[in-house]
């Protein structure tokens, strides 16, 4: 069955940089978009960064662009979220999301997501 | 941005009730939206897909329906795992965006 496990929170003071990863399994990842998606405590959902499944295409929510970027390990099922200049803002727990693949076409939903990695901006 | 508007903000039911919620878009989305289930602690799950469409393992008390700019998720016969918090989310625009959820609670 389809797997995300994400890893690599933690605590961090504002400015620092951190990488987040997320190791897929079940399923043929190099045929599939994947994103991330963050929820602030006790907030919503708010989707964050998404690459396409050759890893030809990215995109990001404005408040992250320029610091964070997407990337994609197809050989080794992975995929990582670089973080950089963070704020207490990026606070939040961090999803692993796969694109739903429908008779070969990418819809950006989401229908499966790993149990998240927390980050915390804090000095 | 498309902005996600959900109402009410929380929902409160009792078993065997039908629940239906709202998500309401600031312009269209054509049937691009989807709704998702989270309960405390855990991951959200996928309901529904491009408006109407039930994801693999989804009960049929689950549906979906609406285009353009307003939805609606109804939950029939409310069992005691129902309640959580619903999120819609639309991939029409980029960015994705989510709706800011709406609470499904034990009256």
């Amino acid at each position: 069955q389809v797997h995300l496990v994400e890893s690599g929170g933690g605590v961090v003071q504002p400015g620092k940089s951190l990488r987040l990863s997320c190791a897929a399994s079940g399923f043929t990842f190099r045929n599939y978009a994947m994103h991330w998606v963050r929820q602030a405590p006790g907030k919503g959902l708010e989707w964050v960064a998404y690459i396409w499944h050759d890893g030809s295409n990215k995109d990001y929510t404005d408040s992250v662009k320029g610091r964070f970027a997407i990337s994609r390990d197809n050989s080794n099922n992975m995929v990582y979220l670089e973080m950089s200049s963070l704020t207490a803002e990026d606070t939040a727990l961090y999803y692993c999301a796969r694109g739903i693949r429908l008779y070969g076409d990418t819809l950006n939903h989401f229908d499966h997501w790993g149990q998240g990695t927390r980050l915390t901006v804090s000095s | 941005e498309i902005v996600l508007t959900q109402s009410p903000a929380t929902l409160s039911l009792s078993p065997g009730e039908t629940a239906t919620l709202s998500c309401r878009a600031s312009q269209s989305v054509t049937n691009y939206l989807a709704w998702y289930q989270q309960k405390p602690g855990q991951a959200p799950r996928l309901l529904i897909y491009d408006a109407s469409n039930r994801a693999t393992g989804i009960s049929a008390r689950f549906s979906g329906s609406g285009s353009g700019t307003d939805f609606t998720l109804t939950i029939s016969n409310l069992e005691p795992e129902d309640f959580a918090v619903y999120y819609c989310q639309q991939r029409r625009n980029w960015p994705l965006t989510f709706g800011g959820g709406t609470k499904v609670e034990f009256k």
